[in-house]
């Protein structure tokens, strides 16, 4: 089947500006996670959302930046007032509820000038 | 929070084994992965380990892990030019999955 779908997948934008990442993960899973990979820090957790649970939001850096997860599918990631550091490979993984495999997206590799 | 050490390189010739290397200092991790990264790909889970098994062989992929000394590694049998690309490790802290700087290996004919 379908795997994770993520959009955009560059996104180029100025600092300052805001920016949406959007992850569609594989139907009927429960579970959402959305990490960072850049070239200074290597792969990070964002947050992660369970269900109607409330999302684990510990690995978001800063509060520019949210996520939401409407209807329990899609999930947009948020960055407000985007800065030079933001600069990275966003990725998106989902997996089924109680089982360990996560599966990731392509990725959207955002560019802040 | 937890720390993963792998290797940054490994170069082999077509046709030999490969064997990449993890350590990991959280010894709560339930499960311990492989993902492989292509260039400008996303991460492609290769195999997993729980954390009560010594040893898992998936076709040419054998997973060792050693508890005591919190050591992981991945065997690749015939290894192939295609399977050049950055092999990540990662154990699980809870549902969130912290991962190594990644192996960069090379195939060469």
């Amino acid at each position: 089947g379908a795997g994770v779908s993520q959009s955009p997948s560059n996104k180029v934008t100025e600092k300052g500006k805001d920016v949406e990442l959007r992850c569609d993960p594989i139907s009927g899973h429960t579970a959402l996670y959305w990490y960072r990979q850049s070239l200074g820090q290597g792969l990070e957790f964002l947050i992660y959302f369970q269900g109607n649970s409330a999302p684990d939001k510990s690995g978001l850096p800063s509060d520019r930046f949210s996520a939401e997860r409407t209807g329990g599918s899609v999930s947009t990631l948020t960055i407000q007032r985007t800065q030079q550091e933001d600069s990275a490979v966003y990725l998106c993984a989902s997996s089924s509820s109680g089982l360990p495999e996560q599966y990731f997206g392509p990725g959207t590799r955002l560019t802040v000038t | 929070g937890e720390d993963v050490e792998q290797s940054l390189f490994l170069s082999v010739r077509e046709g030999d084994s490969s064997v990449i290397n993890c350590t990991y200092t959280d010894s709560s991790s339930t499960y311990l992965y492989w993902y492989k990264q292509e260039p400008g790909a996303g991460l492609q889970l290769l195999t997993y380990i729980f954390s009560n098994m010594d040893m898992k062989q998936d076709q040419r992929l054998t997973v060792l892990l050693n508890k005591k000394d919190k050591h992981l590694s991945l065997r690749i049998a015939d290894t192939q030019t295609g399977d050049s690309a950055i092999y990540f490790c990662a154990g699980n802290s809870g549902y969130a999955l912290n991962f190594g700087k990644g192996t960069s290996l090379l195939v060469t004919p």
